[in-house]
């Protein structure tokens, strides 16, 4: 079965902070993985595509990298901000347009 | 460059009526999907449309349909509304839906069910 696995649920830092969020996976055929921010209330935005054949990728403060061999994926948010208070999601994408999603990891920063 | 928009963004149902969601993508998108959002679930793909075709669709039973105009603008529609589809309902768009597509959100429409 095609699922999205997302740990921790939720987590607390203090601003400033580095913070790692971790994605597992078993999705065949794999396409790409992608992490998503979702602030309260409003839609997902999209932080990071990656491809089988990238180990890493990096939107500002926000860096992925995968592992395709044992099927992993991590978000590194460094120097951790008010503003990244928000839900990140995993999605892997599979086959022809369809979309696995984890359900998120929630993550609170605190001043 | 206007984001992707929903309409309208509150719903409120009772069960057994059906509902038509509305979302108008970004201009030159040509690649619309829907997804479902729940507490419980978390974000399930419902479909996805390409040039008025639809191309792929979720685990999702039949009740739950949408088309694509000539636009691009495209809707969603729920019949024989239960409990369970209160849920924020999201679109997203992009180019043309390919592998390594940016897809774009909007803000939803949250529907509720009484």
């Amino acid at each position: 079965k095609n699922q999205v696995e997302q740990s921790p649920q939720s987590l607390i830092i203090l601003e400033g902070k580095n913070c790692t969020l971790q994605c597992n996976y078993t999705v065949s055929p794999f396409s790409n993985l992608r992490w998503y921010k979702q602030d309260t209330g409003r839609g997902p935005v999209s932080l990071t595509i990656m491809t089988f054949s990238e180990n890493t990728k990096s939107n500002g403060r926000y860096t992925a990298t995968l592992d395709a061999d044992t099927k992993q994926s991590s978000l590194h948010i460094t120097a951790s901000q008010l503003s990244d208070s928000a839900s990140y999601i995993c999605v892997v994408r599979t086959g022809t347009y369809k979309y696995i999603f984890g359900t998120g990891t929630r993550l609170k920063v605190l001043a | 460059k206007a984001g992707v928009t929903q309409t309208p963004r509150y719903l409120i149902k009772t069960r057994g009526q059906q509902v038509t969601l509305s979302c108008s993508p970004i201009s030159g998108h040509r690649s619309v999907s829907w997804y479902q959002q729940t507490p419980g679930q978390g974000l399930q793909f419902l479909f996805e449309y390409f040039s008025e075709t639809q191309r792929n669709k979720g685990n999702f039973p039949g009740r739950f349909s949408g088309r694509q105009f000539s636009n691009s603008r495209s809707e969603m529609n729920v019949s024989t509304l239960e409990l369970g589809d209160s849920a924020l309902y999201l679109c997203a768009s992009s180019f043309s839906g390919t592998e390594t597509d940016t897809q774009y959100f909007g803000p939803g429409t949250r529907l509720t069910v009484l």
